[in-house]
């Protein structure tokens, strides 16, 4: 059965910090990897997308990378801030046609 | 760019009453897929739609779960009759073929009394 881990389930830290995120999935076969951020009461705002022929991804302060060998994700957030407080969610595609199969998300709490 | 619209944005029934929800996805994205999101949990698809074609409803509890995507733009979700357990936010998505990044929209969050 293919699943997608998340831990910790939830996270604090001060501002500030450096910070790594952990998404672990159970079969190295991926089309491509996902990582979303979650507001309370909103949708999923889509962060980073790895191919599976990619090794990591960067956008401003956040770093994905994809190590399929290990089966796991990182999402790296540099600098974090009060405003990066939110939940976080991999999701795992495991080709074109094959529907996304989500981890439980972490809860990441920014302290000022 | 319009992003995935949905509505009701809220919904409080009781259980075995109906319920429909109502998905616009982005302009010119030909895959549309439904969500269903427990509290605490990740989103887990009840149904995935190419164009007006079903490509993957697995996951959707069809004795009580239908879904329909008309001329390959809108669609509507709904649920006949709820139970207690299908409290939860019902996430819409949408995306280009291939391997493209998916857009959702608010969600609705319905509550079954």
């Amino acid at each position: 059965k293919q699943e997608v881990t998340q831990i910790p389930a939830a996270l604090s830290v001060p501002e500030g910090e450096n910070l790594v995120l952990n998404c672990s999935f159970t079969d190295s076969a991926i089309y491509n990897l996902q990582w979303f951020r979650q507001d309370p009461g909103k949708g999923l705002t889509s962060l980073l997308l790895i191919q599976s022929s990619q090794r990591e991804q960067t956008s401003g302060r956040l770093n994905a990378s994809l190590d399929k060998s290990s089966g796991r994700s990182t999402l790296y957030i540099a600098a974090s801030q009060p405003g990066d407080s939110a939940t976080y969610l991999c999701a795992e595609k495991y080709s074109s046609a094959s529907k996304i199969i989500f981890g439980s998300g972490t809860r990441l709490s920014i302290r000022p | 760019e319009a992003g995935v619209a949905q509505s009701p944005r809220y919904k409080i029934i009781e259980k075995r009453q109906s319920v429909a929800f109502w998905c616009n996805p982005i302009s010119g994205h030909a895959t549309l897929y439904w969500y269903q999101q427990i509290l605490g949990q990740g989103p887990k698809l009840l149904i995935q739609f190419q164009n007006n074609g079903v490509v993957d409803d697995s996951q959707l509890p069809k004795d009580r779960f239908s879904a329909e995507r008309l001329k390959g733009v809108d669609s509507t979700l709904k649920i006949q009759p709820a139970k207690l357990e299908d409290s939860a936010v019902y996430l819409c998505a949408s995306s280009l073929d291939g391997p493209y990044e998916q857009f959702f929209g608010p969600g609705t969050r319905l509550t079954v009394l």
